[in-house]
């Protein structure tokens, strides 16, 4: 069965903290790996990840893959009260389909405190 | 920006009635998917869609649901008979690509069956 494993499952820290959020995952046929935020409803995509080694920054948030480890990490550095969301990994896989739907984590709990 | 669109936002309904919710993709999406989120469970794939015909469905997606783009900008999902654990927040997504492209979510339709 694919797996897809996020920690720490919550997480509370004070305004201008760095975070770091860990996924790991099992799956047979990795295509990609997705971090989406999620607030109060839609999950809004952060970041793909396809290749082991490359880092992809947004501002303040960056994101790695390791294909060897099967894991991925977002950090979050200076946060902010905007930063308090679920945090989510998604594991796209090749279905031979075409259109590979998303295996999600539970998703980390993050509470930025001022 | 732009973005999915999903109505109702709320639907409720007794138990056995048939729903329709409704979903409009980015206009030059060409894949299209629905998942669900039961409250505090991770979100679960569905159902993916191109070129008018299902491409990958999940062990959820029985013979109760159905997906359809009746024309050039709307895509439904259909629960003939809802019971009470379809209750759910049903969220639709659109890519532009069927691979290793990114996922757009909408803000989600919350079903709560009585």
């Amino acid at each position: 069965e694919d797996k897809v494993v996020q920690s720490p499952l919550s997480l509370v820290v004070h305004e201008g903290d760095t975070v770091t959020l860990n996924c790991s995952y099992e799956v047979t046929n990795f295509r990609s790996l997705l971090w989406y935020k999620q607030e109060k409803k839609a999950p809004t995509f952060l970041f793909m990840l396809t290749s082991s080694g490359i880092e992809k920054k947004s501002g303040r948030l960056s994101s790695i893959l390791d294909k060897k480890e099967l894991f991925s990490i977002l950090n979050i550095t200076a946060t902010q009260t905007g930063d308090s969301a679920i945090y989510l990994c998604a594991v796209e896989l090749y279905s031979g389909g075409g259109a590979d739907g998303l295996t999600f984590g539970k998703g980390t709990h993050l509470i930025i405190q001022p | 920006e732009p973005e999915v669109t999903q109505t109702p936002s709320h639907q409720v309904t007794q138990m056995g009635q048939e729903v329709i919710l409704r979903c409009v993709p980015i206009s030059n999406h060409l894949y299209f998917y629905w998942y669900r989120q039961i409250l505090g469970q991770k979100v679960e794939f569905l159902v993916s869609f191109y070129n008018n015909e299902i491409s990958e469905k999940s062990e959820i997606f029985d013979d109760q649901f159905s997906v359809e783009r009746p024309d050039g900008s709307n895509f439904t999902l259909k629960i003939r008979s809802t019971k009470l654990e379809d209750s759910a927040m049903y969220f639709c997504a659109s890519s532009e690509g069927g691979g290793s492209y990114e996922q757009y979510f909408g803000p989600g339709t919350r079903l709560t069956v009585t």
